[in-house]
């Protein structure tokens, strides 16, 4: 079984600032991914960022980066300069290659930039 | 090329009424995932299909909920009786393929109000 663990249910940023955004996961399949997904106010899920348990480099994906430490079962996402569109809630999920084939999603943090 | 779409986007239902959310799948994807938001909750997964299959449903209540994803048409979840508990935000995502390395993307959700 995956678990993900989110313990910011909020975070304010000043606009252009960084922010990091904390995630924990603990699964105990060899293999698996973890994502990202941005869920503004209007409610639907947008696709941030995916990292694959093997791959060695962080990933990267314009203004975020994926901060992997697969030792500490850590997964946080930075947002650098960030922006007023940035505000939203922003989930942590994981995938295994064995068990469930579905995503298992973290709680969320609300992440408010402010001008 | 079309996202994954969910029609209704808003479904208003009376207790004892039954309600049916549509989900069509990107084209060319034929792995459908069913999950729930409740308020100010992260996703959790109910079912996951193939075409004519149903692969895991784990995640979905025993009684009055049921889900399909015939050979033609969209996927269909199905909750009978709806009582004021199933009040939540339903999604639907589609994959190419069941590994964990398959990003899912998501529809726009469907909001079910049951007065």
């Amino acid at each position: 079984a995956q678990k993900i663990t989110q313990t910011q249910p909020g975070m304010f940023v000043q606009e252009k600032e960084a922010v990091t955004l904390d995630c924990t996961y603990d699964t105990s399949d060899q293999s698996y991914g973890l994502f990202w997904y941005k869920q503004p106010s209007s409610g639907e899920m947008i696709f941030l960022i995916y990292q694959g348990s093997y791959d060695e480099q962080n990933a990267t994906e314009g203004r975020y980066s994926l901060n992997f430490q697969k030792a500490r079962k850590s997964a946080n996402l930075v947002i650098s300069a960030s922006q007023l569109g940035d505000s939203a809630m922003y989930f942590c999920a994981m995938m295994g290659d064995t068990g469930r084939r579905a995503l298992t999603f973290g709680s969320g943090t609300r992440l408010q930039v402010q001008p | 090329n079309a996202g994954v779409m969910q029609n209704p986007r808003h479904l208003v239902r009376r207790r004892g009424q039954e309600a049916r959310l549509r989900c069509s799948p990107m084209k060319g994807h034929s792995h459908v995932y069913w999950y729930r938001q409740l308020p100010e909750e992260g996703l959790k997964f109910m079912v996951y299909l193939q075409k004519e299959n149903i692969i895991d449903e784990s995640g979905m209540p025993k009684e009055r909920f049921s889900a399909e994803f015939p050979k033609e048409g969209p996927s269909i979840l199905r909750i009978q009786q709806v009582v004021r508990g199933d009040s939540a935000a339903y999604f639907c995502a589609s994959s190419p393929g069941q590994g964990y390395y398959n990003e899912q993307f998501f529809g726009p959700g469907t909001r079910l109000t049951v007065l």
